[in-house]
């Protein structure tokens, strides 16, 4: 069945990078996402790719995908203290309908 | 930025009890989404909702489970009698279309006693 794995806890100095790795099951996913939660907030799409893509990058952002392992990750450059809040990993077989979610990684960030 | 805004933030019932989660999806959105998430698991897909009817639910979502959208503005989620394993966060979501980015609310904290 779908399920979507994440490590569930990441600790980072200020300045430096953040790497946040994900692992999936359905190889029939279309999307696969990055969503952000900050404390009382919602769920923000930080970004996403396309199954058949391998990197994007947007701004201190770099998704990388590995189709062959199921692997996907979050790379944030120069990860700053606003950083700090849990990602979540997230798969959909359809753009954006049914999302299936990973348990999300809190990321503290140590000034 | 517009927000899908959900209300209340927290929602606390006695087991039996009848409970509406209510949500204000973004105006021009056509796919309203519920999901929760029970405390330290995963965000679950509960149901979507599009054309006035439900398009996909999941095993979650039973009998005692309704989606209504009563005004054209409004999405709610009722459950009939909660049970203690109702306790969760619940999020509302929106869409334009399909293969549009989902908007989620901040959720709603429901707390059955």
């Amino acid at each position: 069945g779908e399920d979507v794995e994440q490590s569930l806890f990441l600790s980072v100095r200020e300045g430096d990078s953040s790497v946040i790795n994900c692992t999936y099951t359905d190889s029939s996913s279309t999307y696969l996402y990055w969503y952000k939660q900050e404390p009382g907030a919602g769920l923000q799409l930080l970004t996403y790719i396309f199954s058949n893509m391998d990197m994007k990058q947007d701004q201190r952002l770099t998704v990388l995908l590995n189709k062959k392992d199921k692997h996907l990750s979050l790379r944030i450059a120069d990860t700053q203290t606003g950083d700090s809040a849990i990602y979540f990993c997230a798969e959909g077989p359809y753009p954006y309908d049914k999302v299936i979610f990973g348990p999300g990684t809190s990321l503290s960030v140590i000034p | 930025e517009p927000e899908v805004t959900q209300t209340p933030s927290h929602q606390v019932t006695q087991m039996g009890q009848e409970v509406i989660l209510r949500c204000v999806p973004i105006s021009n959105h056509l796919y309203f989404y519920w999901y929760r998430q029970i405390l330290g698991q995963k965000v679950e897909f509960l149901v979507s909702f599009y054309n006035n009817e439900i398009s996909e639910k999941s095993e979650i979502f039973d009998d005692q489970f309704s989606v209504e959208r009563p005004d054209g503005s409004n999405f709610t989620l009722k459950i009939r009698s909660t049970k203690l394993e109702d306790s969760a966060m619940y999020f509302c979501a929106s869409g334009k279309g399909s293969g549009e980015k989902l908007f989620f609310g901040s959720g709603t904290q429901l707390s059955v006693l």
